[in-house]
């Protein structure tokens, strides 16, 4: 079970915080990637990035610069950052865990957290 | 950002079926995988369909998967008021790589 949790209300140009918890098995015990996915209001899903329990990450190009995910193996969390939030970066914001045979497909979502950009 | 192209909306009566397609290209599709999920606003996304056509433990076998070539199709028989829910397709593009959902299709039951 995963549940998102964090900074519903971000400033422009400030930095977003996310988490998700994640409950009924240990993110260091298994190989499955967990990533974070969004949905802009009125839009499709949109690949954030994910993390291994080993510490690599892969990102969404488009978002690469200012993107970082980690796994904190002692709470058994996925944590999200996002630098220099524009009113574009408002979404809901999933966390999922993906495949551990090859990536294809996320198996597991969270029910999301709606994150608003404004002043 | 949205490389795969799905029907906006298809609607049929209870009971009925309906398919919606997931146009892609060489570089996702043609080559990787597809999954499908259900999404209901306010609730986490479903995985119904993976590797093209497999179904995870629990879904219904009243959904389906195919694909072919850069093309792939989710089929819902015996419709019920229950699967009205948006649906997406997903799968990897490889230039850029990046994991790639189409632009939803959105199911009515009549």
């Amino acid at each position: 079970q995963l549940q998102e949790s964090g900074s519903g209300l971000v400033n422009p140009s400030h930095t977003l915080s996310l988490t998700c918890a994640v409950s009924g098995e240990p993110i260091s015990g298994g190989f499955h990637p967990w990533s974070w996915i969004r949905q802009p209001p009125g839009k499709g899903l949109e690949w954030v990035g994910n993390t291994y329990h080993s510490g690599t990450t892969s990102y969404n190009p488009s978002l690469e610069s200012r993107v970082s995910i980690f796994v904190d193996r002692l709470t058994n969390q996925i944590s999200l950052k996002l630098t220099s939030m524009t009113v574009a970066d408002t979404a809901i914001y999933y966390c999922a865990r993906a495949s551990d045979q090859g990536f294809d497909y996320f198996d597991s979502w969270g029910q999301g957290i709606l994150v608003t950009v404004a002043s | 950002q949205s490389v795969l192209t799905q029907p906006p909306s298809v609607s049929a009566a209870p009971g009925e079926r309906v398919t919606m397609s997931c146009f892609g290209s060489s570089s996702n599709i043609g080559e990787y995988y597809v999954s499908w999920y259900q999404h209901v606003p306010g609730t986490a996304p479903k995985l119904l369909i993976y590797d093209n056509d497999k179904r995870p433990s629990g879904i219904s076998d009243r959904f389906s998967g195919s694909k072919s070539g850069t093309s792939a199709t989710l089929a819902i028989t015996g419709l019920q008021t229950g699967d009205e829910a948006q649906y997406y397709c997903g799968s990897w593009e490889s230039r850029p790589r990046v994991f790639v959902f189409g632009t939803g299709t959105n199911v009515t039951v009549l």
